[in-house]
């Protein structure tokens, strides 16, 4: 069993749209979990942390923690063509970060 | 500031050659990471420096050394390169072992 699990998609919404995208955990022991953005060919960059239980927001992304059902989600608000990339959800396990595979978000004009 | 560097972009190697891919970063980071990404399996760490003169296994650290040469720089070694070591490396800071900031990323192909 993978550590962090992720539908590969792609996901498709039309721009203006709510794109949810999720993931789940294996190891009740992670500490901290990451959203990351990857544009092909590009390296990742951080779009949101969060470590504890509940929502958090910055602009038009919420991150979502439930440790209880080892699941953790990315809403991304009045979604653009611009946030067309791949998705990665990485969780930190003392020191060891573990990614999923990634989702692949399309938004449609 | 630069950011998190890595050298080179691109290299090609044969089977049982060596090579170091360098990496640095300039923003007082304690932790330094190393992973590889192949198509549809997400990133996977290799090894990690959680601090200056300290490394650690990650999840595929077989086949490759590393050296956390000061707070700045941590390379990573292939001694005997393979087929199966084609991949797209990347390089990643963190101040704290949280949030991470990638290098631009080595893509390597050893034929």
């Amino acid at each position: 069993q993978k550590e962090v699990e992720q539908n590969s998609g792609p996901l498709s919404v039309p721009e203006g749209a709510i794109a949810s995208l999720n993931c789940t955990y294996s190891d009740r022991g992670s500490q901290s979990f990451f959203w990351y953005r990857q544009y092909s060919g590009k390296s990742p960059e951080l779009i949101m942390f969060i470590y504890s239980n509940g929502d958090k927001e910055d602009g038009r992304f919420t991150a979502q923690l439930n440790k209880a059902s080892q699941y953790v989600s990315l809403l991304i608000r009045d979604s653009q063509p611009s946030d067309s990339a791949t998705y990665l959800c990485a969780v930190n396990n003392f020191n060891k970060f573990y990614f999923g595979s990634g989702t692949k978000l399309n938004v449609k004009p | 500031n630069a950011g998190v560097t890595q050298t080179p972009k691109f290299q090609v190697l044969k089977t049982g050659q060596s090579m170091t891919l360098q990496c640095a970063q300039d923003m007082n980071h304690n932790s330094m990471y190393w992973y590889r990404q192949d198509p549809g399996m997400g990133l996977r760490l290799i090894y990690y420096s959680a601090s200056e003169g300290t490394t650690d296994k990650g999840e595929v650290p077989n086949g490759y050394n590393v050296s956390r040469l000061n707070k700045r720089e941590f390379s990573l070694r292939l001694e005997s390169a393979a087929p199966s070591q084609t991949s797209v490396y990347f390089c990643a800071s963190s101040p704290l072992a949280d949030e991470q900031y990638f290098g631009p990323g080595t893509r390597l192909t050893v034929t």
